[in-house]
């Protein structure tokens, strides 16, 4: 059984730029959910998909946008980069059942700066 | 909205001293409680899941809890080691089983060996 793999593992941009980040998950989970979290804080949510559609949405402005495939991996796309979104981006993944997203095993994460 | 709150933000103890980290959320309306380690500049390792239907949880040297109506977990570890040195984060999904989670900003564990 695979776990939850991220990549890159560290990125560097500038101001203005797109960036895109990806996740693969877990063997036999459905869902996916992104997560940034700046020095110092806990985790942020960002949005999670689930069978290839947006399944809810943090507190992001629409620059931040994602996608899942059919095989459950996952992309993490943000535009226009500001300085502010230097963090590290943790992708989770889990196996939701009826309502319930059931617990989150996450990747390493992808950190990015932006200069 | 849930606000998590973690105390204490740092706590360095000596290699072999039983240890309480601790966890409380505004919102008792939970569906479950997961905690999770975080070693520096890497990602989340889930240690344990408490269900709300659940007191408590084991693996191994820790030991979770949970009282739903005062809003409170505990993380219970025994014996600590310096591999155990690590970031400890609890964090919270709404009862509805909303997809995500809200997070404490957690404590930082040093194990003095």
């Amino acid at each position: 059984e695979t776990g939850v793999t991220q990549s890159p593992t560290h990125l560097i941009k500038t101001r203005g730029q797109q960036v895109t980040l990806r996740c693969s998950s877990q063997s036999g989970h459905n869902t996916v959910s992104w997560y940034q979290q700046a020095l110092g804080q806990g985790p942020q949510f960002i949005f999670q998909y689930y069978r290839e559609e947006e399944n809810g949405r943090g507190n992001f402005p629409p620059r931040f946008s994602g996608l899942q495939f059919p095989n459950y991996s996952s992309e993490l796309n943000v535009n226009a980069l500001e300085l502010d979104d230097s963090a590290l981006y943790l992708c989770a993944s889990s196996q939701r059942r009826g309502g319930n997203t059931g617990e989150l095993f996450f990747g390493e994460g992808s950190r990015l700066t932006v200069l | 909205k849930q606000e998590v709150t973690q105390i204490p933000a740092a706590l360095s103890v000596p290699e072999g001293e039983n240890l309480v980290l601790n966890c409380s959320f505004t919102d008792s309306a939970i569906y479950n409680l997961q905690w999770f380690r975080q070693d520096p500049g890497k990602g989340l390792t889930s240690l344990l899941l408490i269900q709300s239907s659940q007191r408590e949880q084991t693996s191994g040297r820790l030991n979770a809890s949970l009282d739903k109506s005062s809003g409170r977990s505990t993380l219970y570890i025994a014996a600590s080691q310096p591999g155990d040195s690590a970031t400890y984060l609890c964090a919270v999904p709404h009862q509805t089983g909303a997809n995500n989670l809200f997070f404490g900003t957690g404590t930082r564990l040093t194990v003095i060996p």
